[in-house]
């Protein structure tokens, strides 16, 4: 069974700041998916990444899918208070269904 | 958005009653999913389907079973609802293996 690790847990940062968060695997991910959920509300999809070395940016938000295909990282420039929320990362599992990491819930103060 | 609904969305019940998620998708899409989320798990995977009558087990589906009729329609169902079983419910729903889509979740209180 595949283990998915995201780091750190928590994190508070005042607005305008930058931030890293990360998601490792035990094993080599065949894609991997970043979701950002809402207090309230399901995961909605960012990004899906599939190749090693793989970067693709939404707006203010760099996502890395590491060479080696095991981790990846989500990097927010100029946080705002509007990216508060729980980062998930997940992926598939042998292309039977999906395994999620824990998040990270990020607080972004103004 | 993708066009998937879940309902109830709130239900408090007792202990030993069964009750029925009820998710519904407007997409065509061939999986389906049931996780529950609680606080320091994330996101658990209890049942899926890959197609009408074709389910299978996830990470947690002690205590649950599923059924997929149609393929817009996926339940969820707790036989004997217990204390643990108190969480939110996603379904979520993917036409492809790298992609998923969340209903809005219920919120299920057993006392």
């Amino acid at each position: 069974t595949q283990l998915l690790e995201q780091s750190p847990q928590f994190l508070s940062i005042q607005e305008g700041e930058n931030l890293t968060v990360y998601c490792n695997s035990s094993s080599v991910f065949s894609s991997l998916q970043w979701y950002r959920q809402e207090p309230g509300e399901g995961p909605v999809l960012l990004v899906t990444v599939v190749t090693g070395g793989e970067v693709k940016k939404l707006k203010r938000l760099t996502f890395q899918f590491g060479d080696a295909r095991k981790d990846s990282s989500l990097h927010i420039t100029a946080a705002q208070p509007g990216d508060t929320g729980l980062y998930l990362c997940a992926e598939d599992n042998y292309g039977q269904n999906f395994v999620f990491g824990p998040g990270t819930r990020l607080s972004v103060l103004p | 958005d993708a066009g998937i609904t879940q309902s109830p969305r709130h239900k408090v019940t007792e202990t030993g009653t069964p009750v029925t998620l009820r998710c519904h998708q407007t997409e065509n899409h061939r999986y389906m999913y049931w996780y529950r989320q609680d606080p320091g798990h994330g996101l658990r995977l209890i049942h899926y389907s890959y197609g009408v009558k074709d389910t299978d087990k996830g990470e947690v589906s002690d205590g649950y079973s599923v059924s997929r009729s149609k393929t817009e329609d996926f339940l969820l169902t707790l036989e004997s609802a217990t204390s643990s079983q108190t969480s939110v419910y996603f379904c979520a729903i993917s036409g492809r293996l790298d992609t998923q889509y969340f209903g809005p979740g219920t919120r299920l209180t057993v006392l």
